[in-house]
């Protein structure tokens, strides 16, 4: 089965400058996620999606940051002012239902946006 | 806050040796335990998982042992090959779909040919 898609690979912006990433998930996966990945550190949850609806956007900046799934298929997820902190792999990942049995579907990660605030 | 912390930070083992990550985890309602490798450019992808009511789980060369009163549980890489020069992360998550997973922050592992 096709991977989760991310574009673009590499995205070089300026302070102050709005970003967008986009993500396709694993077909008929109705659980998304994306993830902020600084350098040296683990992957940190900014939000999930249960098909078009948000679960969890606590650890979201929603002063700078949102995210949209409006289909419950593709997402994307938008920084608008970027900060020089900003600078990350953005990582999405999608998983078959968090609705399995114990809510431990295993999470199937793309390779990322990296980040880098000028 | 949740958190898991996972030692050592990098780790240098010899081929054929037998690569050990540590993680410990505070948050008890934790139920399951994933472990995580990426290489460089990509994105972690799932290893191997352990729910606590097992002591040890083993896939091939890979084991996780988990002590449940320590709340500790390690990553064993039995007969390590350079191929599996990656980074590793630990990850822990409370029962239910909508709770989010908790990565500790990587252990860098290098064997040497």
């Amino acid at each position: 089965e096709a991977g989760v898609a991310q574009s673009p690979r590499y995205k070089i912006i300026e302070k102050r400058q709005s970003v967008a990433f986009w993500c396709n998930p694993i077909s008929g996966h109705a659980t998304l996620y994306w993830y902020q990945q600084i350098l040296g550190q683990g992957p940190k949850l900014l939000i999930q999606f249960q098909n078009n609806g948000v679960v969890d956007d606590s650890q979201l900046p929603k002063d700078r940051f949102s995210a949209e799934r409006l289909k419950g298929v593709d997402s994307t997820l938008k920084i608008q002012p970027a900060k020089l902190e900003d600078s990350a792999v953005y990582l999405c990942a999608s998983s078959l239902d968090g609705q399995g049995r114990n809510g431990n579907q295993p999470q199937h990660f793309g390779d990322g946006t990296r980040l880098s605030i000028l | 806050q949740q958190q898991v912390k996972q030692s050592p930070q990098s780790l240098i083992v010899q081929k054929g040796g037998i690569s050990i990550i540590n993680c410990a985890y505070e948050n008890t309602a934790f139920d399951y335990f994933p472990w995580y490798q990426q290489f460089p450019g990509k994105g972690p992808a799932l290893l191997i998982a352990i729910r606590p009511d097992v002591s040890e789980k083993k896939e091939g060369r890979f084991t996780i042992s988990f002590n449940k009163s320590a709340k500790q549980f390690s990553l064993h890489i039995m007969d390590s090959q350079p191929g599996d020069s990656a980074t590793y992360f630990c990850a822990g998550k409370p029962s239910g779909s909508a709770r989010q997973l908790t990565f500790g922050s990587g252990t860098q592992l290098t064997v040497l040919p």
